[in-house]
C-alpha cells in the first residue's frame, strides 16, 4: 500500500531562515503530489502540485517555491521565511491519471511555528 | 462554479448519541465527494468516498454518508458517537471532467461530551 513520509514532524524556525521540507511516498509510480497549508483555524490552501519530475504548478504566489527532484519526492522550500508561512503543511498524493474517483491521501504533516 | 459548502462549523454531541455533520455542493457536472477526518496534528485520512455507484455509501469507524442529487447534498452521519470521534472533518468535492480539480469544505469541529 502507499504510504506518505513527512519531516520533520515540527519546525521552529525564525523570521528570514530558509525553509526546506521533505515528502516521499512509498507503494506507487507517477503520482500526482501535492503541498498544502493550514493556517490555524482555517482550511487547506494548495500551495503546489506535481505531476512528474520537474513539472510544478503554483496556486498562490508567495515567497515558498516547489521542487520534484524524483518521482517520489517532493520538496517545499523557501529563502526566507515570513510570520505568515506559519501552519500546518501537508502532502498529499493521488495516483496519476483521470480516474473518476481518486482520493488523495495524506501525510501527517509537519508544525511550522515562525518566531 | 462549484464550491463546498459544510454548514456548520462545530457541533457538539454527547456521547453515544447520533452525529450528524453537513455538507452541500455546487458541481455542474457529476462529481466525485468524499469525507476526511483529521485529529490533532495529523493528517486527513479518508473516512468515505462516492462515486456514483450507491447512494448511501458506509466508511470506516461507524460513518456513512448519504448522497443526494435533489438536494446536492453529501451528509455524514454516525449513530453513536465515541469519545475517539472528536476531530475535524472535511468534505471534498472531485471534480471528473477538465482539470480534475479538488475542492475542499472549510470544515467542521466535531466536539463529543462525556
Amino acid at each position: 500500500s502507499q504510504t506518505i513520509h513527512q519531516w520533520p514532524a515540527t519546525l521552529v524556525q525564525p523570521v528570514g531562515s530558509p525553509l526546506s521540507l521533505e515528502c516521499t511516498v512509498e507503494g506507487t509510480s507517477n503520482p500526482n503530489l501535492y503541498w498544502y497549508r493550514q493556517a490555524a483555524g482555517r482550511g487547506l490552501q494548495l500551495l503546489f502540485y506535481s505531476v512528474g519530475i520537474g513539472q510544478i504548478s503554483s496556486e498562490v504566489p508567495q515567497n515558498l517555491s516547489a521542487s520534484r527532484p524524483q518521482d517520489r519526492q517532493f520538496i517545499l522550500s523557501s529563502k526566507k521565511l515570513l510570520l505568515s508561512d506559519s501552519g500546518f503543511y501537508l502532502c498529499a498524493l493521488e495516483q496519476q491519471g483521470r480516474v473518476v474517483g481518486q482520493p488523495q491521501h495524506f501525510g501527517d504533516g509537519t508544525r511550522l511555528s515562525i518566531l | 462554479a462549484q464550491s463546498v459548502t459544510q454548514l456548520d462549523s462545530h457541533v457538539s454531541v454527547s456521547e453515544g448519541t447520533p452525529v450528524l455533520l453537513r455538507c452541500n455542493y455546487s458541481s455542474s457536472y457529476s462529481p466525485s465527494l468524499f469525507w476526511y477526518v483529521q485529529h490533532p496534528n495529523k493528517g486527513l485520512q479518508l473516512l468515505l468516498k462516492y462515486t456514483s455507484a450507491a447512494t448511501l455509501v458506509k466508511g470506516i469507524n461507524g460513518f456513512e454518508a448519504e448522497f443526494k442529487k435533489s438536494e446536492t447534498s453529501f451528509h455524514l452521519t454516525k449513530p453513536s458517537a465515541h469519545m475517539s470521534d472528536a476531530a475535524e472533518y472535511f468534505c471534498v468535492v472531485r471534480l471528473n471532467t477538465g482539470g480534475f480539480k479538488t475542492i475542499f469544505g472549510a470544515g467542521t469541529r466535531l466536539f463529543v461530551k462525556a
